[in-house]
């Protein structure tokens, strides 16, 4: 039941662009994204639900296709500060308890 | 506004011995969760709880148990600890609602010798 993600790491040099994917082989109520440095504790950065339409914060956005059971997040001109690991997180339901993928690792470069 | 805080933040302990690990949120949140987070493996679920006196088990429940007699807090407890059981620990909470996620705590971290 934990979603997949793709790819497990990516390194980028400041500016350019990313895409982390997070598949299912479930139906999907929502995906969560979430971003965690180093020794510290996840941060939420958004939330889609089935029907719904792309989110989008600052320079990260993402999408959820319910068909495919996959959402992806999407890193523009990506900063320093967007260094980290990236995890989605998913629910079947609304029961609220979500199943995370195993992580992203982002490290962006100067 | 301290949010949501745990503690201790670093345990170290001995296999067998019992553990509890503390959870305290101050937004009056129904749901709480617990997770743990080992290299490798992401986050995993143990328990969640979605109101006071109700729990619910996780994805990897068994060794550890839990109770939520107040909205506040729901702490973890290790009964009897196992090498297997080191790890990250982070506790979240969340309102529920179809566009609420869940808000973690810091993390504690947690050696079984």
């Amino acid at each position: 039941q934990q979603p997949v993600q793709s790819p497990q790491a990516v390194i980028l040099r400041e500016g350019e662009d990313a895409v982390i994917n997070c598949s299912s082989s479930k139906a999907l109520y929502s995906v969560h994204w979430y971003r965690q440095k180093h020794g510290e504790a996840p941060v939420f950065l958004m939330i889609l639900l089935k029907g719904g339409e792309q989110k989008g914060h600052d320079k990260i956005s993402a999408s959820f296709n319910e068909k495919k059971q996959q959402s992806s997040l999407y890193l523009t001109a990506s900063q320093l500060s967007y260094s980290g690991t990236y995890f989605c997180g998913t629910e079947k339901n609304s029961g609220y308890a979500l199943n995370f993928g195993k992580g992203t690792s982002l490290l962006v470069t100067p | 506004d301290a949010g949501i805080t745990q503690s201790p933040r670093y345990k170290i302990t001995e296999t067998g011995r019992q553990v509890t690990l503390m959870c305290h949120q101050t937004w009056s949140h129904s749901y709480m969760f617990w997770y743990r987070q080992d290299l490798g493996h992401g986050l995993r679920l143990i328990y969640y709880s979605a109101a006071a006196d109700i729990t619910d088990k996780g994805e990897v429940p068994d060794g550890y148990v839990v109770s939520r007699s107040k909205t506040e807090n729901f702490p973890l407890t290790l009964e009897s600890a196992t090498r297997s059981q080191t790890s990250v620990y982070f506790c979240a909470s969340g309102a529920g609602g179809e566009l609420d996620t869940q808000y973690f705590g810091p993390g504690t971290r947690l050696t079984v010798l």
